[in-house]
C-alpha cells in the first residue's frame, strides 16, 4: 500500500527559503507521478506542478514558476517542494500526493506540511 | 488553462437528504474529472475518478456523472460523516485544476 510522509511543520522568514520533503513507500517509487498542492488558510486546493522521476523534469503551473522547484531523490525514494523568497502570501498548507491509478487522480495523499512565513 | 467552475459554494442539508454537486469545465475534458472530499484538519480524500468510478471503500450513496464539461457529484442518503468540503478535478490537462469547492453543512 502506497504511504507518503512529510516532514514537519516550518516558520520561516519572509526571504528566505524552505524545502518541505515527501517520503514515499509501498511500490517502485521512480514511475509513480508526485504532485505538489497548495492549500491557503480557508482556502482551495492549487496544483502547483508535479514529476514523473523517470521521466525527467519537473511541470509547473505558471503561476509558480520561478518561485518553485519540485525534485526526487531515488536513493531514498522521497520527492522535495522547494520554495524560495518565501512572502507571507506563501503561508499555506503544501501537499504531496501521487497518482495511483486512471485517470491522473491523486489516489494518495501526504498529512501535509503546514509552512508559515512571519517577521 | 482549463477553469473548473464548482457550484453552489456551499450546500446546507439534513441527515438522509440527497444532494448534487456540479463542475463545469471551460473546454472538453472527455471524462478525466476526479472528486474528493477534504475534512477539517486533514488531506484530501480520492472519493470517485475518471468521471464515475468510485474508490475503493468509498459508500455507494457517492455517485458521479457526466461527460464533456459537465459533471456532478451525488450523494444520495446523507450520514453524519459526510458533511464536509468536496472538491472537483480535472486531471486532463496541465495545470491541474480544482473547483473551487462545496462546503456541505448541517441543516
Amino acid at each position: 500500500q502506497v504511504h507518503l510522509l512529510q516532514s514537519g511543520p516550518e516558520l520561516k522568514r519572509p526571504g528566505s527559503s524552505v524545502r518541505v520533503s515527501c517520503k514515499f513507500s509501498g511500490g517502485t517509487f521512480n514511475t509513480f507521478a508526485f504532485s505538489w498542492v497548495r492549500q491557503a488558510p480557508g482556502q482551495g486546493l492549487e496544483w502547483m506542478g508535479g514529476i514523473i522521476p523517470i521521466l525527467g523534469p519537473a511541470n509547473y503551473a505558471q503561476k509558480f514558476q520561478g518561485g518553485v522547484t519540485i525534485t526526487t531523490d531515488e536513493s531514498t525514494n522521497t520527492a522535495y517542494l522547494e520554495l524560495s523568497n518565501l512572502k507571507s502570501e506563501d503561508t499555506a498548507m503544501y501537499y504531496c500526493a501521487v497518482v495511483d491509478g486512471g485517470y491522473g487522480a491523486e489516489d494518495h495523499w501526504g498529512q501535509g506540511t503546514l509552512v508559515t512565513v512571519s517577521s | 488553462d482549463i477553469q473548473m467552475t464548482q457550484s453552489p459554494p456551499s450546500l446546507s442539508a439534513s441527515v438522509g437528504d440527497t444532494v448534487t454537486i456540479t463542475c463545469r469545465a471551460s473546454q472538453s475534458i472527455s471524462s478525466y474529472v476526479n472528486w474528493y472530499q477534504q475534512k477539517p484538519g486533514k488531506a484530501p480524500k480520492l472519493l470517485i475518478s475518471g468521471t464515475s468510478g468510485l474508490q475503493s471503500g468509498v459508500p455507494s450513496t457517492f455517485s458521479g456523472s457526466g461527460s464533456g464539461t459537465d459533471f456532478t457529484l451525488t450523494i444520495t442518503s446523507l450520514q453524519p460523516e459526510d458533511f464536509a468540503t468536496y472538491f472537483c478535478q480535472q486531471s486532463y490537462g496541465t495545470p491541474i485544476t480544482f473547483g473551487q469547492g462545496t462546503r456541505l453543512e448541517i441543516k
